[in-house]
């Protein structure tokens, strides 16, 4: 049964610092992880999908990458700004979703 | 307008009330899911729908039913709601299919329910 285990729970940075949230899963059959943004109250956006045949996708300040033999994904922020304050969720899944419990980010001014 | 809405966006019920939470979705994706989100738990699949004649169960489907009325349409029932059963619901859609292989999925708002 796929577990997917996100490391640390919570974080707190000082704003301008780059960060990266962990997140790993104990099934590396997998054909997609894909990194999600929730604000409080809010619905989950995507942010990042890599595909298993992909290593690394990038959008402007984010950038993830997916290491299927060490069971293992991270989400790179660069250079954090208030706004970036959210919980940041991974899920993996084949035709289906395993999500983790998130990673609470505070980005201070 | 939003992808994906949820309909109502809070509920208060009390124990044993039979609750409807409705989905609908302009993006034209055949599969749909429903989740829930509890404090400390993430989220956890409930069902899930690949097309309007393919229906699955999630990890935890026991005193929940659905119905896919149409490709944009996708209901969840609770038949009597208990008090575990308060959380936040989620409706998701996927752009896997139609040559489109992501598997990308879109969140709706969400549906703050409350049973009493």
């Amino acid at each position: 049964k796929q577990e997917v285990t996100q490391i640390p729970a919570a974080l707190s940075v000082p704003e301008g610092e780059n960060l990266v949230l962990n997140c790993s899963f104990t099934d590396s059959a997998i054909y997609n992880l894909q990194w999600f943004r929730q604000d409080p109250g809010k619905g989950l956006t995507s942010l990042l999908l890599i595909q298993s045949s992909q290593r690394e996708q990038t959008s402007g300040r984010l950038n993830a990458s997916l290491d299927k033999s060490s069971g293992r994904s991270t989400l790179y922020i660069a250079a954090s700004q208030p706004g970036d304050s959210a919980t940041y969720l991974c899920a993996a899944g084949t035709y289906k979703y395993i999500f983790g419990t998130g990673t609470r980010l505070k980005v201070l001014a | 307008d939003a992808d994906v809405t949820q309909t109502p966006r809070n509920r208060i019920t009390k124990t044993g009330k039979r609750i409807m939470l409705e989905c609908s979705q302009t993006k034209g994706h055949d599969r749909m899911y429903w989740y829930r989100q509890d404090p400390g738990l993430g989220l956890r699949l409930i069902y899930y729908s690949f097309d309007v004649k393919d229906i699955n169960k999630g990890e935890i489907s026991d005193g929940y039913s659905v119905s896919r009325q149409a490709q944009a349409k996708f209901s969840l029932s609770l038949e009597s709601a208990i008090p575990n059963q308060t959380a936040l619901y989620f409706c998701a859609t996927s752009d896997y299919g139609g040559g489109a292989l992501t598997d990308t999925q879109y969140f709706g708002p969400g549906t703050r329910l409350t049973v009493l």
